[in-house]
């Protein structure tokens, strides 16, 4: 079965502290993957993808994510983490034309000074 | 650059009513599909459509959905007779062709709150 697992609910970090929030997919084909972004009230903002090819990508907002095929993951990560940053962050798989995308329940961060 | 849209932003209604939510997809774009997010919840996929044809769609998307190209440009989702728990933010997206490295561009969503 497709399906998305983000096991952190919510995060705490300090302002400048590095993130990494976790990501694993089931997916039957090879995976397109994404993460979003969503402040409260607000749309879905693609912070990165990642189709093929080098499995490091770099997004928007200085955010990094790896695909690791064996861990079947797609952690993002951010070294230094500003106060802006808090909002709800959603992995998701799929998603091509033609296909669904299928979303992780989120993991809502928060960000102290 | 071009953008998915959607309207209204903020829908409200009674139980029993008929809404339409619309939407104007990416101009060369093929493929849409509808989303919903209840209030804290993730975000479900309802629907896909292409070819003036429903190629895709979830369980919750029963007899009380209905979507629509009516012309060249909107892409509509209607709700036959509201219910509660249809209260949610629904977004529309739209992706260029078929294919790979071809992603999903998502609307800024309406939400619908029944009463």
């Amino acid at each position: 079965a497709q399906s998305v697992t983000q096991p952190d609910i919510h995060i705490t970090v300090s302002e400048g502290a590095s993130l990494e929030l976790r990501c694993n997919y089931s997916y039957g084909a090879t995976p397109y993957l994404f993460w979003y972004v969503q402040s409260p009230g607000q749309g879905l903002q693609l912070l990165l993808k990642y189709f093929s090819g080098d499995t490091l990508v770099q997004g928007i907002k200085g955010f990094e994510a790896e695909f690791k095929r064996s861990q079947s993951s797609f952690n993002l990560r951010k070294p230094s983490v500003h106060w802006s940053d808090a909002a709800e962050y959603f992995c998701a798989v799929g998603g091509a034309a033609g296909f669904k995308t299928i979303f992780g329940a989120g993991t809502r961060l928060f960000v102290k000074a | 650059e071009p953008e998915v849209t959607q309207t209204p932003s903020h829908q409200v209604t009674q139980m029993g009513q008929e809404v339409i939510l619309r939407c104007v997809p990416i101009s060369n774009h093929l493929y849409f599909y509808w989303y919903r997010q209840i209030l804290g919840q993730k975000v479900e996929f309802l629907v896909s459509f292409y070819n003036n044809e429903i190629s895709e769609k979830s369980e919750i998307f029963d007899d009380q959905f209905s979507v629509e190209r009516p012309d060249g440009s909107n892409f509509t989702l209607k709700i036959r007779s509201t219910k509660l728990e249809d209260s949610a933010m629904y977004f529309c997206a739209s992706s260029p062709h078929q294919g790979a490295d071809y992603e999903q561009y998502f609307g800024p969503g309406t939400r619908l709150t029944v009463t």
